[in-house]
């Protein structure tokens, strides 16, 4: 199946650096993406829909300027996050779509956990 | 407006018998509904989707789901729960519109007890 590979899969930083986390669609083209947050025994929160070429689209209350989403490759998407804080440390998961299913299945990748300390 | 809604935080059950985890949605259209599993410090993993074929889905690992209109209900079940299966598990509702992204129940924590 389709697979979506996401690096570093665990990070830990100090507060106030930037941390790039990367999302790649290995073997298909994926004109969009989308970012999840997860916090600790909670569920996925969507943050933003990554599109190719194009800006990113922001949930409500996600601070664009504090999560950068590049989407310059349709098999790469990265979500910088800036000047990280502690109350960043959280579970970041895309997804990717496959642009040429017409029943365009998400496929996830493995996450990557952010510490900020 | 699209929702979904898990009924239980957290199932538990021994080896070897059935498990149920409930799940129901709502939806202005016609919903894509799908089922993720997710182990711990994991991305997520497909088990199965309904997408306005067969209203019984098979999965993977034995498990399937009932997707029921009147009910509006999409609940998971597997005849005969295995270690392996404990972990967190996902409903999942998506629009039918092109470029819609997913949106997640807040999940059910299976525990499996020998």
């Amino acid at each position: 199946g389709a697979v979506v590979s996401q690096h570093p899969s665990r990070v830990i930083c100090k507060s106030g650096t930037s941390v790039k986390i990367e999302c790649r669609s290995l073997d298909f083209q994926a004109t969009t993406m989308f970012w999840y947050r997860q916090f600790p025994k909670q569920s996925l929160m969507l943050m933003a829909t990554s599109n190719e070429g194009s800006k990113a689209t922001y949930e409500q209350g996600v601070e664009k300027d504090k999560f950068l989403i590049n989407h310059a490759s349709l098999t790469l998407s990265t979500l910088t996050v800036t000047s990280a804080h502690p109350e960043d440390s959280s579970f970041y998961i895309c997804s990717a779509r496959d642009s040429l299913q017409s029943t365009g299945e998400l496929f996830f990748g493995e996450g990557s956990r952010l510490t900020v300390l | 407006a699209q929702s979904v809604t898990q009924l239980d935080s957290h199932v538990s059950v021994s080896e070897g018998t059935p498990v149920l985890l409930r799940c129901n949605y709502s939806s202005s259209y016609s919903p894509s509904l799908f089922w993720y599993v997710q182990h711990p410090n994991k991305g997520l993993q497909l088990l199965l989707k309904y997408t306005s074929a067969a209203t019984l889905v098979k999965g993977i690992n034995g498990f399937e789901a009932e997707f029921k209109k009147s009910e509006t209900s999409f609940h998971l079940t597997k005849p005969s729960a295995h270690m392996s299966d404990a972990a967190e598990y996902f409903c999942v509702v998506r629009p039918n519109q092109a470029g819609t992204a997913l949106i997640f129940g807040k999940g059910t924590t299976l525990s499996v007890s020998s």
